[in-house]
């Protein structure tokens, strides 16, 4: 299994451009999750989706900020326009919702480091 | 509200042994979750605990009461490899993860 793949792996762009993460999960797995990483405010849950539908958005941060995942296989997360305060990294992941326990364990991607100018 | 509470920052000596502690609030439980993250990566799967008692895995091994809101992983025989950041989070009523801010384990030759 690949894993989950996020892309772009680094991105450096200038305030006020906009910028589109995006995400595959393991495949299988029907619920997707998008994390901020800072160290000043450590691992931050922005939003996830179970089977396709955004669940809770309520981590996002403003209007600057969306999500979509048009099928099973592929999620964004899109910041329009951009700030130097959004600079941090962006993990996506996934897990199965169809048993409990263990089985729930989230799996991460590589991550998108994320620098605003 | 939810709360997970670990400490910032350890250090330990390669070959020692290394507790790092959790406590954690939650509305409901559903499982406790270690997660380990090196500088520049993403977090990975260490163990799961959902019943009271130690789950052991090779070198690391992670405890869990209920009763008392509490868990810790276990390390032995330290390795330099471990120097990392070690996540605690806890599946809530609604299995959700709520997550630690992490203990940064800083190992020393």
């Amino acid at each position: 299994d690949a894993g989950v793949i996020q892309s772009p792996r680094h991105e450096v762009t200038e305030m006020g451009q906009e910028v589109t993460l995006r995400c595959k999960p393991i495949s299988g797995h029907n619920s997707l999750f998008w994390y901020r990483q800072t160290m000043m405010r450590g691992l931050e849950l922005l939003i996830y989706f179970n089977n396709n539908v955004p669940i809770d958005d309520s981590g996002m941060p403003e209007d600057r900020f969306s999500a979509k995942m048009p099928n099973a296989s592929f999620s964004t997360l899109k910041i329009q326009p951009s700030e130097p305060r959004d600079s941090a990294v962006y993990f996506c992941a996934s897990k199965t919702t169809l048993a409990r326990g263990r089985l729930e364990t989230q799996y991460f991607g590589p991550g998108t480091r994320l620098l605003v100018l | 509200g939810q709360n997970i509470d670990q400490p910032t920052e350890m250090t330990a000596t390669e070959g020692a042994i290394v507790q790092i502690n959790c406590t954690y609030q939650t509305s409901g439980f559903n499982g406790l979750f270690w997660y380990q993250q090196h500088a520049g990566e993403a977090p990975t799967f260490l163990s799961y605990n959902v019943l009271d008692g130690l789950e052991e895995k090779g070198r690391f091994s992670s405890f869990l009461s209920r009763s008392k809101g509490y868990s810790y992983l276990l390390l032995k025989e330290l390795q330099m490899k471990d120097s990392a950041s070690y996540l605690c989070a806890c599946m809530d009523s609604n299995y959700q993860l709520i997550w630690g801010a992490g203990t940064k384990l800083i190992i020393k030759p």
